[in-house]
C-alpha cells in the first residue's frame, strides 16, 4: 500500500529565506506525486503535481519540486519565502485503482509553516 | 468558473444523530471524491463517485455513506454520530485523472 512521510511536522523560517519541505513516498509503482496548501479554515489548494517527464516541477507561487525516485522522494522548494506563505503543507501519492480511471490520494501529516517578519 | 461548493461549512450535532453533507463539484466534473481530515489521523480517503456509481472506498465503518446525483453533485452522510467524527470533511471534484480540485470543507463538530 502507498504511503507518504514528511518528517517535520512544524517548520519557522524567516520572511526572505529558503525553504525545502520534505516528503518522503511508498509506492509499487510510478506514482503521481502533489503538493497541495491550506490556509486555516480552507480546504487544499493544489501548488504543483508530477506525473512523469521532466523530474523538476514547477508550480504556482513561486513554489517547485524535484522528484527522485532512487530517494523515493518529492521535495518542495521556495527560494524565498514570503508571509503570505504560512499555511500548512501536504504531500500526496495518488494511485490509480482501476481501470476506470479510480484514484485515491493518501497524504502526508502535514507540514505547518510559520514565517517570521 | 465556480469551484467546488461544500455545504455547510459549519454544523454542530449531537452523538448519535445523523447527518448529511453536500457536495456541488465543478461544472463538468463527474468525478467526486471525500476525505476526512481530523488532527490525529490527518487527511484520510472515504469514497469517490463517478457517475452516480461508488467505485471507490476507503477503511470507514458502514456509518459513512454516500451517494452522487446525475447532475454529479454529491451528499455524504454519517449515522449514529459519534465524538470521533468530529472534523473537517473536504470533498473533491475531476474531469479526469490528477486533476482534483477541492473544496473549503464543512467543519462537523459532535458533542
Amino acid at each position: 500500500a502507498q504511503s507518504v512521510t514528511q518528517p517535520d511536522i512544524h517548520i519557522t523560517v524567516s520572511e526572505g529565506a529558503s525553504l525545502e519541505l520534505r516528503c518522503n513516498y511508498s509506492y509499487g509503482a510510478t506514482p503521481y506525486l502533489f503538493w497541495y496548501v491550506q490556509s486555516p479554515g480552507q480546504g487544499l489548494q493544489l501548488l504543483l503535481k508530477y506525473f512523469s517527464g521532466d523530474t523538476l516541477v514547477q508550480g504556482i507561487k513561486g513554489f517547485e519540486a524535484e522528484f527522485k525516485r532512487s530517494q523515493s522522494s518529492f521535495n518542495l522548494r521556495k527560494p524565498s519565502v514570503h508571509w503570505s506563505d504560512a499555511a500548512e503543507y501536504f504531500c500526496a501519492v495518488g494511485a490509480i485503482i482501476t481501470q476506470g480511471g479510480s484514484e485515491k490520494l493518501v497524504f502526508g501529516k502535514g507540514t505547518k509553516l510559520t514565517v517570521n517578519p | 468558473k465556480a469551484g467546488v461548493t461544500q455545504t455547510p461549512r459549519y454544523l454542530i450535532k449531537t452523538r448519535g444523530q445523523q447527518v448529511t453533507l453536500s457536495c456541488s463539484p465543478i461544472s463538468g466534473h463527474r468525478s467526486v471524491s471525500w476525505y476526512q481530515q481530523t488532527p490525529g489521523q490527518g487527511l484520510q480517503f472515504l469514497f469517490e463517485y463517478f457517475s452516480e456509481t461508488q467505485r471507490n472506498k476507503g477503511n470507514f465503518p458502514g456509518r459513512f455513506s454516500g451517494r452522487q446525483f446525475s447532475n454529479s453533485r454529491s451528499e455524504m452522510n454519517v449515522s449514529t454520530l459519534e465524538l470521533g467524527d468530529s472534523a473537517l470533511y473536504l470533498c473533491a471534484s475531476s474531469q479526469k485523472t490528477g486533476q482534483r480540485v477541492f473544496g473549503n470543507g464543512t467543519r462537523l463538530t459532535v458533542t
